[in-house]
């Protein structure tokens, strides 16, 4: 079946870029996304991606998509304390509107 | 826009009784409600998805007597744990898709019910 991986833990230094890699394996995907979770909190929508697109960027935070390689990345840029939370990536085909989740990366930033 | 919420947010029940979770879409209709489950340091498991009006669709290995799921209305879905015990224990996480542009294709959470059954 359809998988998503993402390494479980990533540290960084405060002001420093963060990047959070995720690979999948279902090359039907059309939808691919970025969810923030804080402690006993539900996921917060960072942002989305279509697989027509290559890059997008958003603030702070900018997607890298690598459809040949199924590979997905978010890149922080000046990570901040509160940015220290779990990041899921996930992806869904067009009409299923099921979402497969990622295992999850755990950011701490170092002040 | 896109706000989900959820009630009660932490419940804590003894083991035989069920237990009620509301999941509201406040400014959008929602077409397709999820329900989810998470465990401690792990990632969601879709335990479920409810289309307004019609029954829901249970995953795998999700027993459908124990957790009832109602969708009566565009804007609530609600998850009913039944005859609790501590392995029902969780957080319990709803999602909500909406009709139209981004809304169709993009879930939006609710911040979650801690349950504990003792």
């Amino acid at each position: 079946g359809e998988d998503v991986e993402q390494s479980l833990f990533l540290s960084v230094r405060e002001g420093d870029s963060s990047v959070i890699n995720c690979t999948y394996t279902d090359s039907s995907s059309t939808y691919l996304y970025w969810y923030k979770q804080e402690p006993g909190a539900g996921l917060q929508l960072l942002t989305y991606i279509f697989s027509n697109m290559d890059m997008k960027q958003d603030q702070r935070l900018t997607v890298l998509l690598n459809k040949k390689d199924k590979h997905l990345s978010l890149r922080i840029a000046d990570t901040q304390t509160g940015d220290s939370a779990i990041y899921f990536c996930a992806e869904s085909t067009s009409g299923t509107y099921k979402y497969i989740f990622g295992t999850g990366t755990r950011l701490k930033v170092l002040a | 826009g896109a706000v989900v919420s959820q009630h009660p947010s932490r419940v804590i029940c003894k083991s035989g009784t069920s237990v009620k979770i509301e999941c509201r879409s406040l400014d959008f209709q929602a077409t397709t409600m999820f329900w989810y489950r998470q465990f401690p340091k792990q990632s969601l498991m879709l335990m479920a998805t409810s289309n307004e009006g019609s029954k829901a669709t249970y995953e795998q290995g999700v027993e459908k007597d124990k957790f009832l799921i109602n969708h009566a209305s565009l804007t609530l879905s609600t998850l009913t744990v039944t005859s609790a015990h501590p392995e029902d224990s969780s957080f319990y996480i709803c999602s909500a898709r909406g009709t139209g542009g981004s809304f169709q294709e993009t879930q939006y959470f609710g911040p979650g019910t801690r349950l504990l059954v003792l």
